[in-house]
């Protein structure tokens, strides 16, 4: 079966760092691609990684463990518009298999 | 144009109706999707076109019935919808079949359909 987890809900402070985790276990694998959601809008693509390490890109960062079926995304200089839903996403051949999705709320 | 446009933004619809929802991207892009979203929920995969032709059907029931007339079009054409039908539709599109190399999915921003 495919299984992507991901926190329900996370708060933090604006201008803190926060760190949104995903665990994996899919039959295959093609990578994994974090979205970000605001409510009632579109996914945007933020990151996609498909070799284990750390991507950077600007405030965002992602890493990748193939091994351990693990990912974080980490954002840094928390801003109030990075209140979103954050998801986590995993390529296995021609799909794309969402996680739970995080909801990120940040407080002034 | 960087960008996946979808119409209506909105819908209701009757149990007895016909509706279509559509999706056009002008990218060149060869592969376009749909995903059903409930709230709080992440998107479903439903449909895959691939050179416009359908190569995945998520076991969708036959209510929802697709068609791709051409590489910069994607319909989702709806009959005798059931109330727990209610979701935003989303259509994507990807330059290429396949999600290898970081071939990332554009989300359009979605029909939200209420069925009475």
């Amino acid at each position: 079966g495919q299984n992507i987890d991901q926190p329900t809900e996370m708060t933090a402070t604006e201008g803190a760092i926060v760190q949104i985790n995903c665990t994996y276990q899919t039959s295959g694998f093609n990578g994994l691609f974090w979205y970000q959601q605001h409510a009632g809008e579109a996914p945007t693509f933020l990151s996609y990684n498909v070799l284990d390490g750390l991507e950077e890109k600007g405030r965002f960062s992602s890493f990748l463990s193939r091994s351990k079926g693990y990912s974080y995304l980490l954002l840094k200089e928390l801003q109030m518009k990075d209140s979103a839903s954050y998801l986590c996403a995993v390529a296995n051949t021609d799909k794309l298999i969402f996680g739970t999705g995080t909801r990120l709320q940040v407080f002034p | 144009d960087t960008e996946v446009t979808q119409t209506p933004k909105h819908l209701v619809m009757g149990m007895t109706n016909k509706k279509s929802l559509k999706c056009e991207q002008h990218m060149g892009h060869r592969a376009m999707y749909w995903y059903k979203q409930k709230a709080k929920k992440p998107p479903e995969l439903m449909f895959v076109y691939s050179y416009e032709k359908l190569s995945i059907n998520e076991s969708v029931p036959s209510r929802f019935s697709p068609e791709c007339p051409n590489s910069s079009l994607l319909n989702l054409h709806l009959h005798a919808l059931q109330p727990e039908d209610s979701a935003l539709y989303l259509c994507a599109s990807s330059q290429l079949p396949g999600l290898a190399g970081n071939n990332e999915q554009f989300f359009g921003p979605g029909t939200r359909l209420t069925v009475l």
